[in-house]
């Protein structure tokens, strides 16, 4: 079945940068495109951008436009997200998500911790 | 950028439909996505495309779109059912991809 499967939880200090991984099995990595959509503590969910896994091409939120680069391994069947110059408001669960028809499947999350 | 208006909370009694709806300029030509999200798990598919359903998906779950409202319903509602509910377009004019802030589901 498809999985998706997220790096740990972070804790990063304010202006900082993290890079969230997401190892996908159990499909062929280039079939679907990879979202990453974030959700702060007791927020609505919001999306931050989209990766064309088979050419690598990407669009981007303008919520996070210069700030947000995803990019794959395809060679790794894993995707990855990295988010610069973090800020407290940042501090929320990262979710990658394998778009088919929708978000057809989700990651389990991984935590960051914006902290001084 | 498009926006997308959900109600904060609906409440449903057991056994009742639970209808959840999704307000946006004319979001009847769009494409709607419905996603389910109980508190510490990540969200899931349950309605794609306005009215189908992924395998799995309960057929008590079920979806309609036109207009200006694309609305979920949820029949003969579990207790199971307690949870937020998003909906989800893409909008080509932004080529982006856009969630409702959505509704927290209570079964009294």
């Amino acid at each position: 079945q498809v999985l998706l499967v997220q790096s740990g939880a972070e804790v990063k200090k304010p202006g900082a940068s993290v890079k969230v991984s997401c190892k996908a099995s159990g499909y062929s990595f280039t079939s679907y495109a990879i979202n990453w959509v974030r959700q702060a503590p007791g927020q609505r969910l919001e999306w931050m951008g989209w990766l064309n896994v088979f050419n690598g091409n990407t669009k981007y939120s303008q919520n996070f436009q210069g700030r947000v680069t995803i990019t794959r391994d395809t060679s790794a069947s894993t995707a990855y997200m990295e988010l610069s110059s973090l800020r407290s408001e940042d501090t929320a669960v990262y979710y990658c998500a394998a778009e088919g028809n929708a978000f057809d499947h989700w990651g389990q999350g991984t935590l960051v911790t914006v902290s001084s | 950028s498009y926006e997308l208006t959900q109600p904060p909370s609906v409440s449903v009694a057991p056994g009742k439909t639970a209808r959840i709806t999704c307000g946006g300029n004319d979001i009847g030509s769009k494409s709607v996505h419905w996603y389910q999200q109980k508190p510490g798990q990540a969200p899931m598919l349950v309605i794609y495309y306005d009215n189908d359903r992924p395998s799995g998906i309960p057929e008590r779950f079920s979806g309609s779109n036109s207009g200006n409202t694309a609305t979920l319903s949820i029949s003969r509602v579990e207790a199971g059912d307690e949870a937020d509910y998003y909906c989800q377009v893409w909008d080509s004019a932004s080529d982006h991809r856009v969630f409702g802030a959505g509704t927290k589901l209570t079964v009294l």
